[in-house]
């Protein structure tokens, strides 16, 4: 069955470290987004891609990269991690077509110490 | 501001009771996804609409373009249904927009 795998599902880093959180999409999906989830606010979006090679910056995007190099992935990497960026990430990818649905991974829960 | 707005915020409800959850937004959108999202737990999609009603089991969805409105209810409920139900908008340029979610407690 096709899926979307999101890893690891819960790291605890370090003020400062570079961290690099993987989202593996198997439906050969067009679109991938990052989101990050905390409380009090909806899901927020921090980065996404239409198609390899192409990123976006989302309204939360700073202090977060991606790259986009194959359709099945898109690695979110922190460049420095900060305790503001602890939270739950959630990975999603939906077909390119409008009304179709959009599939979510499990989420990454990162504490950053 | 918020795009998405949802009511209410929590919920706690008898099981068998009759429960709505509500969802306006303020951007044109090519479709309404209703998702589910158990504690500790990753997050589903239950429904996506673009007009009208869907039903799937004891949960219905209800969209009203016009009013940019939609309903989530729920019958007959059960403490199963426990979780937090997210109304997300997919604009037209593909990005969604979400609500913060509505956190539904059933008690036996």
């Amino acid at each position: 069955d096709a899926e979307i795998t999101q890893s690891p599902r819960h790291k605890i880093t370090e003020t400062g470290r570079q961290v690099t959180l993987a989202c593996h999409q198997t439906w050969n999906h067009n679109n991938m987004f990052w989101y990050r989830q905390d409380l009090g606010h909806g899901l927020r979006l921090i980065h996404y891609s239409y198609g390899v090679h192409d990123t976006n910056k989302g309204e939360v995007s700073d202090g977060y990269s991606v790259s986009r190099s194959n359709t099945e992935d898109l690695p979110l990497t922190l460049e420095s991690a900060a305790s503001s960026q602890t939270s739950v990430y959630f990975c999603a990818s939906s077909p390119r077509a409008m009304n179709t649905e959009a599939f979510f991974g499990q989420g990454t829960r990162l504490t950053v110490v | 501001k918020n795009e998405v707005e949802q009511s209410p915020q929590n919920l706690t409800a008898q099981e068998g009771e009759f429960i709505t959850i509500n969802c306006s937004y303020s951007v044109g959108i090519s479709a309404l996804h209703w998702l589910q999202q158990h504690p500790g737990g990753g997050i589903v999609s239950l429904f996506m609409l673009s007009s009208g009603k869907k039903k799937h089991g004891r949960l219905i969805a209800t969209i009203n373009i016009q009013e940019k409105h939609s309903s989530l209810h729920i019958t007959a409920s059960h403490p199963r249904d426990s979780a937090v139900y997210i109304c997300a908008v997919r604009l037209i340029g593909n990005q969604f927009y979400f609500g913060t979610g509505t956190s539904l407690t059933v008690i036996p």
